[in-house]
């Protein structure tokens, strides 16, 4: 079980938006930045966002990161086939068993 | 371009060892801090642990499913970072990805298979 909490899954139509959440605790989320991966099919996860909202170069603004107390959301604007991928937050843990921690992870699919 | 190849992984016994590499090329590799990164099959991302640079005293970190059991390490000549992974265990199958980064995780290597079965 994840230490971060997100849905299995999200779908929406192309040229749709879509929002993901990331669900933590004070000891993570609530006091760290977070970022957030992107995973297409058989490939290594690439950085989305970083900062709760920063894009690195080369990250479309279709793509957009906040948050919110314990909460963070990764958004999608314009959907495209292209999207479809499963997404990741995560963030530092002050904890003391834990540190880099992960969500389980969304599918995202594009209907 | 920054590039990360992961080596050294395959099919291993239940208590037994395996060692995984990462060539880094592209950046600066001494100056960055470097971490593993894995994930069982059809499961999410699970961080394994980190090294700082060596200016920072090269001290590691390790996530408390591996801490004692796997060892990271780096040399610096070479652009090389390694993980030693002992006494491991069938849940310890999984994708190795190297990774760049402290808590942001820049750049991904392709990532190498580690199989623990009897």
């Amino acid at each position: 079980q994840s230490v971060l909490t997100q849905p299995p899954s999200v779908s929406a139509a192309p040229g749709q938006k879509v929002t993901i959440s990331c669900s933590g605790s004070s000891s993570n989320i609530g006091n760290n930045y977070v970022s957030w991966y992107q995973q297409l099919p058989g490939t290594a996860p690439k950085l989305l966002i970083y900062d709760n909202n920063k894009r690195p170069s080369g990250i479309p603004d279709r793509f957009s990161g906040s948050k919110s107390g314990t909460s963070a959301t990764l958004g999608i604007t314009g959907l495209q086939t292209g999207d479809e991928a499963d997404y990741y937050c995560g963030t530092w843990d002050n904890s003391l068993s834990a540190h880099v921690v992960f969500g389980g992870g969304t599918k995202l699919t594009v209907l | 371009e920054v590039q990360l190849v992961e080596s050294g992984g395959g099919l291993v016994k239940p208590g037994g060892s395996l060692r995984l590499s990462c060539a880094a090329s592209g950046f600066i590799f001494n100056d960055a801090w470097m971490n593993w990164v894995r994930q069982a099959p059809g499961k999410g991302l699970e961080w394994v642990g980190r090294i700082k640079r060596t200016s920072d005293g090269g001290t590691t970190d390790y996530a408390a499913p591996v801490k004692g059991r796997f060892t990271i390490s780096r040399d610096d000549l070479k652009n090389t970072l390694y993980l030693q992974m002992n006494s491991l265990k069938t849940e310890d199958t999984a994708l190795y990805y190297c990774t760049t980064g402290f808590t942001i995780f820049d750049y991904w290597g392709q990532g190498i298979l580690v199989t623990v079965s009897s």
